[in-house]
């Protein structure tokens, strides 16, 4: 089956540095690609998403390119602020099953 | 602006103790998933529903967990006996279709002693 594998945190950045947050997944087929954030005490939210293949998903300053040559899905931010502390969850859907997510991955962010 | 919630928020109980977690999926969505998630083992999925008919319930302990769907606007999760180690964060998630996007609820916080 489907698995995705990201970098593992915590990840501690100052404000308005740059974030990128590894993620790379295996599937048969080309499935659609997620980026979930959980901000403390909260359930997850999907952050942005890409669908196919150099698709490139972004919200919130954050961006994150689909690119089946290297199964690769990193999740990039210019400059991040201490409001983004958060755990970032990388996902892949293939068909018609659940979302398979990576470990997660901790960002904190101190001014 | 539609959303899951979730039933109670909190639970403390004492071990052996019966649980049950509610959810309200967002109206209109036929898929709803229950998760948990512990430091050490992260998010596992515990079972999920396509129109309330249980799909997968791989993930959980069959001899003391139980999932169920009574209506298309209420999922239930048991615990019965609850351990220690089944302390945790529940999850529930419903969606719709194949686009694959999952909206999760709050989430309840278990902690069995």
């Amino acid at each position: 089956g489907d698995s995705v594998t990201q970098m593992e945190g915590p990840v501690t950045l100052s404000e308005e540095a740059f974030l990128t947050i590894n993620c790379t997944y295996t599937a048969t087929g080309y499935p659609s690609l997620f980026w979930y954030v959980q901000y403390p005490g909260e359930g997850l939210q999907l952050l942005l998403k890409a669908t196919k293949a150099d698709d490139k998903g972004s919200n919130k300053g954050f961006e994150a390119t689909y690119r089946k040559e290297t199964t690769s899905f990193h999740l990039e931010k210019g400059s991040v602020q201490v409001s983004d502390s958060a755990v970032y969850f990388c996902a892949s859907l293939s068909g018609n099953t659940p979302l398979v997510f990576g470990k997660g991955t901790r960002l904190s962010v101190i001014a | 602006d539609a959303r899951v919630t979730q039933t109670p928020r909190h639970k403390v109980t004492e071990m052996g103790q019966e649980v049950t977690m509610r959810c309200q999926p967002i109206l209109g969505h036929n898929t709803v998933f229950w998760y948990r998630q512990t430091m050490m083992q992260g998010l596992e999925l515990l079972a999920y529903f396509r129109n309330r008919a249980p799909l997968d319930d791989s993930g959980m302990p069959k001899d003391r967990f139980s999932a169920e769907m009574p209506d298309a606007t209420l999922a239930t999760l048991k615990i019965q006996p609850s351990e220690p180690r089944d302390s945790a964060v529940y999850f529930c998630a419903s969606g719709s279709g194949q686009r694959g996007e999952q909206f999760f609820g709050p989430g309840t916080r278990l902690t069995v002693l």
